[in-house]
């Protein structure tokens, strides 16, 4: 199984709601990830996960919340968002975090989100 | 810092052979990858080199000259379902599983 699975396909949200964003993988990968992409532009990193810690922060603010429960799910709390937080969220995996092995990563589908 | 350019967009017919190349600069090297995105789809993985050279898996090859700081993505026998953005991308060299990506390539198959 290839396959990272994210929930919700899209998502419509006011800037006072909370939501969260799910992202699960099987392939026993140690390393997940948060990108945002906008539209015409590369993924842009947030969070790293290595061994369900929390390695990398990409100064990203703290209106989104990252949580790793256990190796294969990966959450994104939303919280007070902004209309410039609409875009793509992307979860990735790879098999560990070091440069030797974070150069394929395997990509959900996304979360495509609207903030109204 | 490190810094990836590719072309911003391609056009090519279906059949043809295409290449986007990509220049990088970066102070550690651990490789370059490729990775295809459809418009509305996700990135998907293509290919990586890490050593000088060819590497070719069906329809798709890349290469890489690290003395050139340079490699490409060549795309044989393009279909339509081609169509879509070719990023490069580089591991960071002092951030573990951070990606640098290049700004992407939009390639266009004209029948």
């Amino acid at each position: 199984d290839t396959e990272v699975t994210q929930t919700p396909k899209h998502l419509v949200m006011g800037m006072t709601n909370k939501k969260s964003l799910k992202c699960e993988q099987h392939m026993g990968h140690r390393a997940m990830y948060w990108y945002k992409q906008k539209a015409k532009k590369p993924p842009e990193l947030m969070f790293v996960y290595s061994y369900e810690k929390l390695s990398i922060n990409e100064s990203v603010p703290s209106r989104f919340s990252p949580e790793c429960p256990n190796s294969s799910l990966l959450n994104l709390h939303l919280h007070a968002l902004q209309p410039e937080d609409s875009a793509l969220y992307l979860c990735a995996s790879s098999q560990g975090q070091g440069p030797g092995l974070s150069y394929e990563q395997y990509f959900g589908p996304g979360t495509r989100l609207t903030v109204t | 810092g490190q810094s990836l350019e590719q072309p911003s967009e391609v056009t090519a017919v279906e059949g043809a052979i295409v290449q986007i190349n990509c220049t990088y600069q970066t102070s550690g090297f651990y490789g370059l990858s490729w990775y295809q995105q459809h418009d509305g789809g996700a990135p998907t993985f293509l290919s990586y080199n890490a050593l000088d050279g060819l590497e070719e898996t069906g329809r798709f090859s890349s290469f890489l000259s690290r003395s050139d700081s340079y490699g490409y993505l060549l795309l044989q026998e393009l279909q339509m379902k081609d169509s879509a953005s070719y990023f490069c991308a580089l591991p960071a060299d002092n951030q573990g599983g951070k990606l640098i990506f290049g700004q992407g390539t939009e390639l266009s198959v004209k029948p």
